[in-house]
């Protein structure tokens, strides 16, 4: 099956750093690449996300870029708030066959105020 | 307000006996899935149902089992065949056929004791 790997497992940056979790998945059908924020006994909520027809995409202080051919893609936040705290979690789909979301293990980071 | 409910947020049962999480939501998607998170652990696929009275197992089915008699509803059942029932329950929907934000409700911890 689908898997998502996820490095580090945890991050810990100054406020006003920058802050880059990867990961990379196995199935280059996979063509969905959400990025979700999870804050401590809550749900995951979404905070950006690519599609397979997109190197790169930007939100304010955050992007996510994607590399198809190393299969690999990347949340990279600047100017970190301590805010963004929180653990951090990659995943991936496909439009066809099980179209689930497959996640990586999680970043925590920790901001630094 | 839309959304994805779960009920209840904490739930403890006695060895042995079988338990019914809830999941509803208003937001009129046609997916809905059951994830389970461990401290510490991505989320992992438990199982899924791409329309009415049809699910999937995922990754970790065995012990669980699902209904979806109606679109708006998910519940899932964690049965003393589950060995290590104790986690935190995330349950998700998103609209088909072509992937976009999945939105997670707000989880169950459960606690068995």
């Amino acid at each position: 099956g689908e898997n998502v790997e996820q490095h580090p497992s945890t991050l810990s940056v100054q406020e006003g750093d920058s802050a880059v979790i990867k990961c990379t998945y196995s199935d280059s059908a996979s063509n969905y690449f959400p990025w979700y924020k999870q804050e401590l006994g809550k749900g995951p909520q979404l905070i950006i996300d690519i599609r397979s027809n997109v190197g790169e995409k930007k939100d304010q202080r955050i992007a996510v870029t994607l590399n198809k051919t190393a299969k690999h893609f990347s949340l990279h936040i600047t100017e970190t708030q301590p805010e963004d705290s929180a653990v951090y979690f990659c995943a991936d789909t496909m439009d066809t066959g099980r179209r689930a979301l497959t996640f990586g293990s999680g970043t925590r980071l920790q901001v630094q105020p | 307000d839309g959304g994805i409910t779960q009920s209840p947020k904490y739930l403890f049962r006695k060895e042995g006996q079988n338990v019914t999480l809830s999941c509803e939501q208003n937001l009129n998607h046609d997916a809905m899935y059951w994830y389970r998170q461990d401290p510490g652990q991505g989320l992992r696929l438990i199982y899924y149902s791409q329309i009415v009275n049809d699910f999937q197992k995922g990754d970790i089915a065995e012990g669980y089992s699902v209904s979806r008699e109606k679109k708006e509803s998910f519940p899932l059942t964690v049965t003393s065949a589950q060995k290590n029932p104790t986690a935190f329950y995330l349950c998700a929907s998103s609209p088909l056929p072509r992937n976009t934000e999945a939105f997670f409700g707000q989880g169950t911890r459960l606690t068995v004791v």
